[in-house]
């Protein structure tokens, strides 16, 4: 079946930092990638998305690039802000949006000024 | 435009009682999701749907009951709420056109 691994947090940055949070997947076919985020007290906002190898998905200078030979899809940000404190979720889904989404246990990031 | 909704926002209910969650959307999308949130889980499908009069089970769907009788609507119910089902549930559709799910804000269960 369908899995997502991702790094566990707490994930602590000082701000202008740059952030990774490393992906991983395990599925069959060729799924949807997604990151969602979630700020304190919200429900989940999609940050970026990709369809198909190599593509890269950005958003609020987050970006992630699906990468098949590896089976990855890591979040990154050159210069993190206090506000990008919140738990991010990478998520994968199939059947073009007929199916669930497999989620990550998400990465609590706390970035300090 | 509201997109979903949901509601309560959040309810406290006691062992052994019903307790149905709502979950409603405007862009008419054949397909809603029923998700619940834990620490250390992330989120994990409960049950779906593919069209009004159709569900199917998802990952943790035991205690759970879900109908559609109409597509804008999609309710989750509890038949006898136990403690471990204490629990921050989201409801998300596919939006209009688009093979991304978004979700809405959430109803925060507690089952003292």
């Amino acid at each position: 079946g369908n899995s997502v691994t991702q790094m566990e947090g707490p994930v602590t940055l000082s701000e202008e930092a740059f952030l990774t949070i490393n992906c991983t997947y395990t599925a069959t076919g060729y799924p949807s990638l997604f990151w969602y985020v979630q700020y304190p007290g919200e429900g989940l906002q999609l940050l970026l998305k990709a369809t198909k190898a190599d593509d890269k998905g950005s958003n609020k200078g987050f970006e992630a690039t699906y990468r098949k030979e590896t089976t990855s899809f890591h979040l990154e940000k050159g210069s993190v802000q206090v506000s990008d404190s919140a738990v991010y979720f990478c998520a994968l889904g199939s059947g073009g949006g007929a199916d669930g989404l497999t989620f990550g246990k998400g990465t609590h990031l706390i970035i300090q000024p | 435009d509201a997109g979903i909704t949901q509601s309560p926002r959040y309810k406290i209910t006691e062992t052994g009682r019903q307790v149905t969650l709502m979950c409603h959307q405007t862009w008419s999308h054949s397909y809603m999701f029923w998700y619940r949130q834990d620490l250390g889980h992330g989120l994990r499908l409960i049950y779906y749907s593919a069209a009004a009069d159709i569900t199917d089970k998802g990952e943790v769907p035991d205690g759970y009951v879900v109908s559609r009788s109409k597509t804008e609507n999609f309710p989750l119910t509890l038949e006898s709420a136990t403690r471990s089902q204490t629990s921050v549930y989201f409801c998300a559709t596919p939006g209009e056109g688009t093979d991304t799910q978004y979700f809405g804000p959430g109803t925060r269960l507690t089952v003292l």
